[in-house]
């Protein structure tokens, strides 16, 4: 079945860039989103790419997508306290019913 | 206001004991999911419902009931709950799910923390 990976765990200093990655295995993904769970609440959708596309950038926020190696990149610029939280990449082959969810990534902003 | 509601937030309940999660949507979603979070496994799908009296297992449905009888509503029944059931469970609508866009874009409610004793 579909399986998407992430790293636990990312630590980063406040006004520096944060990379979070993901790497998924269904080739036939359509659309690649990622989502933020900020302390004690749901998930909400941050942004999103069509497979069809390498970059979309929204404001701090740039997604870099490697269709052939299958790596997603969510890159935050000059990050902030706020940017904490856990960041879940997840693809869908365009159904909602067939939406699979990486592991999630936990977001530090240190001071 | 928009917004997928669930209760309880959190509950404390003992192994065989029959209980029920609500979840409730005012955005006249069709799609309706139920996923449980666990520490180093992400999200997991449960259950969903593609519409009124249309339901269907996720990824991990063992111990799970649901039904959808109203549009609005998506109540998840743990009929013998057990410890490894203790998790966050999330509901989440989506607003268009003829659209592949629309489908992943899922509109989530604040979770219900569940400790099986």
């Amino acid at each position: 079945g579909e399986d998407v990976e992430q790293s636990l765990f990312l630590s980063v200093r406040e006004g520096d860039s944060s990379v979070i990655n993901c790497t998924y295995t269904d080739s036939s993904s359509t659309y690649l989103y990622w989502y933020k769970q900020e302390p004690g609440a749901g998930l909400q959708l941050l942004t999103y790419i069509f497979s069809n596309m390498d970059m979309k950038q929204d404001q701090r926020l740039t997604v870099l997508l490697n269709k052939k190696d299958k790596h997603l990149s969510l890159r935050i610029a000059d990050t902030q306290t706020g940017d904490s939280a856990i960041y879940f990449c997840a693809e869908s082959t365009g159904t909602a019913s067939k939406l699979t969810f990486g592991t999630g990534t936990r977001l530090q902003v240190t001071l | 206001e928009a917004q997928v509601t669930q209760n309880p937030r959190y509950l404390i309940t003992v192994t065989g004991k029959k209980l029920t999660v609500t979840c409730s949507q005012n955005m006249n979603h069709e799609y309706m999911s139920w996923y449980r979070q666990d520490p180093g496994l992400g999200l997991r799908q449960i259950y969903y419902s593609m519409n009124v009296e249309v339901t269907d297992k996720g990824d991990v449905p063992e111990g799970y009931k649901v039904s959808r009888k109203e549009k609005r509503n998506f109540p998840l029944i743990l009929e013998s709950p057990s410890p490894n059931q203790t998790s966050l469970y999330f509901c989440a609508s989506s607003r268009d799910i003829s659209d592949p866009r629309g489908a992943g874009e899922l509109f989530f409610g604040e979770g219900s923390r569940l400790t099986v004793l």
